[in-house]
Order: structure tokens, then sequence, then C-alpha cells
């Protein structure tokens, strides 16, 4: 069974842009959260998404909004990107919204703003 | 404020001895805790959880406590082995506020041969 998937791996973009991840959740999970670890510290929670409806918020700017799909796939955007938006941003599925599940986590994408 | 603490930024240990790895919190109340292990570019792997009244979780050669009166959380690896050498991460659950998991800094273990 394929695990959290996420695109692209590897992405470089310049102040004030945009930039749209993706996920793939494990087949059959219907949460998706959204973290942001930057180098040596924990993932930072960012979103969570459970059946389509936002669950949680984490203090991330407006400028951070995501969303999820009718396959419980989710897209994390980011806009006016900053240099301090440089980080590892990683994608969570859990078979429910609750703390109670453990969470899979996909590989991450690298995100450099220059 | 509020504030995870693990111990040491990183832990080298002999292989085959136990490490212990802490977890300390304060003002936070959570109903589960978690850890996870994250290997360098790679997404966070996850290893137990435990719930806020239960003492103690075991798997395989890992063990977790969890003391609410102390607010912390000790992760224990017995018989460790260089492959468990890895960046090992906690994660309280703040579902309560509507904000999923928090994830504390995280301890690189080096398991030397």
């Amino acid at each position: 069974d394929a695990g959290v998937t996420q695109s692209p791996t590897h992405l470089i973009k310049t102040r004030g842009q945009q930039v749209t991840l993706r996920c793939s959740p494990i087949s059959g999970h219907k949460s998706v959260s959204w973290y942001q670890q930057v180098l040596g510290q924990g993932p930072q929670f960012i979103f969570q998404y459970y059946e389509k409806e936002e669950r949680g918020r984490g203090n991330f700017p407006d400028r951070f909004s995501a969303r999820q799909f009718p396959n419980y796939s989710s897209e994390l955007n980011v806009n006016a990107l900053l240099l301090g938006d440089s980080a590892l941003y990683l994608c969570a599925s859990s078979l429910v919204g609750d703390a109670s599940y453990e969470q899979y986590f996909g590989p991450g994408t690298r995100l450099t703003v220059t | 404020s509020q504030k995870i603490e693990q111990n040491s930024e990183a832990l080298n240990i002999q292989e085959g001895k136990t490490a212990t790895l802490t977890c300390n919190y304060t003002n936070y109340s959570p109903a589960y805790l978690q850890w996870y292990r994250q290997d360098p570019g790679r997404g966070p792997v996850f290893l137990l959880l435990i719930r806020e009244n239960e003492k103690e979780k075991r798997k395989e050669r890992l063990k977790v406590t969890f003391d609410t009166t102390l607010k912390q959380s000790l992760f224990h690896i017995t018989a460790s082995q260089p492959a468990d050498s890895a960046t090992y991460l906690c994660a309280l659950d703040r579902s309560y506020v509507g904000q999923n998991f928090v994830f504390g800094p995280g301890t690189r273990l080096s398991v030397l041969p």
C-alpha cells in the first residue's frame, strides 16, 4: 500500500512569489495535517483538515491557506513568500481527525526562498 | 508560557546500552503523547502513543512512560543498536485547542559501535 506522497520534492522560489504544495494521504485516511519544519527544530503545526473541513489552524499568517479535496488529497498555498518561509513542509495523514490515532508523514517538500 | 523541552540536543551512547530520552512540558494538558523517529531529510515515523491514563507502554525494545503530574514523558530504547541513531521527537496532543499536535525540538541520538 502506498504511503503518503508529496509533490514536488524540492522547490526554489523568489521572494513575493506564490507556491502550491500537494499531498496525497494513505488510502482510507480522511485527515490531513500540514507542518513546517525548520532545520534543527521539530515540526510546527500549520493546518489540519478532516472530511474536507478545517479542523485546526496553527499560528501562521493568513498568507498560508489550505484545502482538502473530495478524494482527501490536500494542497497548501503560501502567498507573498518570505525568506523565512524556507523550510521542509510535511504532510501527515491519519485515519480520523483524532489525536488518539498515529500520523503517517510524507517525505516532505523542501522549499527554498531566495 | 508554553514550552516543550527534550533533553540535550544530542545524546551519545554505547551499543547495547539503554538510551533514555526525556520530554518535559509546561502549560499543556495533553490527553495523548506520541513519539516519532526522524532520519535526516525524511518525514517523522510514528513509534508509540501513550494516553494520559496510561503509565507505561511497550513495543519490542521501546518503552515510554507518561507522568502528567511531573509533566514528563520518558522514552527508552533497550539494547540499543547503531541503526537506532536518529532524531527522536515527542509530540503533545493539542486537539483541545484545535491545533492537532505540538512537537518538541527533538533529541539527536547516536549509538556508537
